[in-house]
């Protein structure tokens, strides 16, 4: 199995300031068929997921832009590049390269 | 407007079944693979179960192999997960989700507790 390692795993962030957060994954995460299956996902407080950025970099539909992903191969990041009161959650990285689809132990996010 | 709905949860005592369903519409549900993930209580996010537009790749995470039981209905949009040898630890928030692999939707989810 691909294991997924998030850090940090609690991070408190000042209103207004960028955040970031980092996903390895214990292989590569490049398929066959050339695209790289890394996703991130919020999840609110009290909330289903919610698809932010899939195959590392492509922002979902109705995401703001101030949410951007980056990365290759393991290593891949969530940036946020001013944080809104609003993006207070649990972010996931997760993995569908291959089965089992596997996630990221979660990152909190909190304001200062 | 893509909806995913899910339903059929509840408390069942140890052992027992029980079968969930997600109702899809705003997509052409018979072209999309869909996923089963679940959240037990205060955890993380755990993949359960895949299943191909045309139910011929189904794939089961190692904890519910061989008691759960993945299918889909294309012509009632609806996908299922039935469970038997419910245990304890199969308590969790269960998603419907579309493929995991590009611009995908999750449903609300539906609580399953196993407790006696």
């Amino acid at each position: 199995d691909i294991v997924m390692t998030q850090t940090p795993l609690s991070s408190p962030v000042t209103l207004g300031q960028p955040a970031s957060i980092s996903c390895r994954s214990s292989q590569s995460l490049v398929h066959s068929d050339a695209n790289t299956y890394l996703s991130w996902l919020q999840q609110r407080p009290g909330q289903p997921p919610r698809l932010l950025i899939y195959k590392i970099s492509n922002r979902f539909s109705g995401v703001p832009d101030r949410f951007s992903g980056s990365g290759a191969g393991t290593d891949f990041t969530l940036k946020i590049s001013r944080v809104e009161a609003e993006d207070v959650g649990v972010y996931y990285c997760m993995q569908a390269k291959q089965f089992p689809i596997t996630f990221g132990q979660g990152t909190r996010l909190e304001i200062k | 407007e893509v909806q995913l709905v899910e339903s059929g949860g509840g408390l069942v005592q140890p052992g027992g079944s029980l079968t969930l369903s997600c109702a899809a519409s705003g997509f052409t549900f018979s072209t999309s693979s869909m996923n089963w993930v679940r959240q037990a209580p205060g955890k993380g996010l755990e993949w359960v179960s895949y299943i191909s537009s045309s139910s011929g790749a189904i794939y089961y995470a190692d904890s519910v192999k061989g008691r759960f039981t993945v299918s889909r209905d294309n012509a009632k949009n609806s996908l299922y997960l039935q469970m038997i040898s419910l245990r304890a630890e199969d308590t969790a928030v269960y998603y419907c989700a579309t493929s995991l692999r590009s611009s995908d939707y999750w449903g609300q989810g539906t609580l399953v507790t196993v407790s006696s």
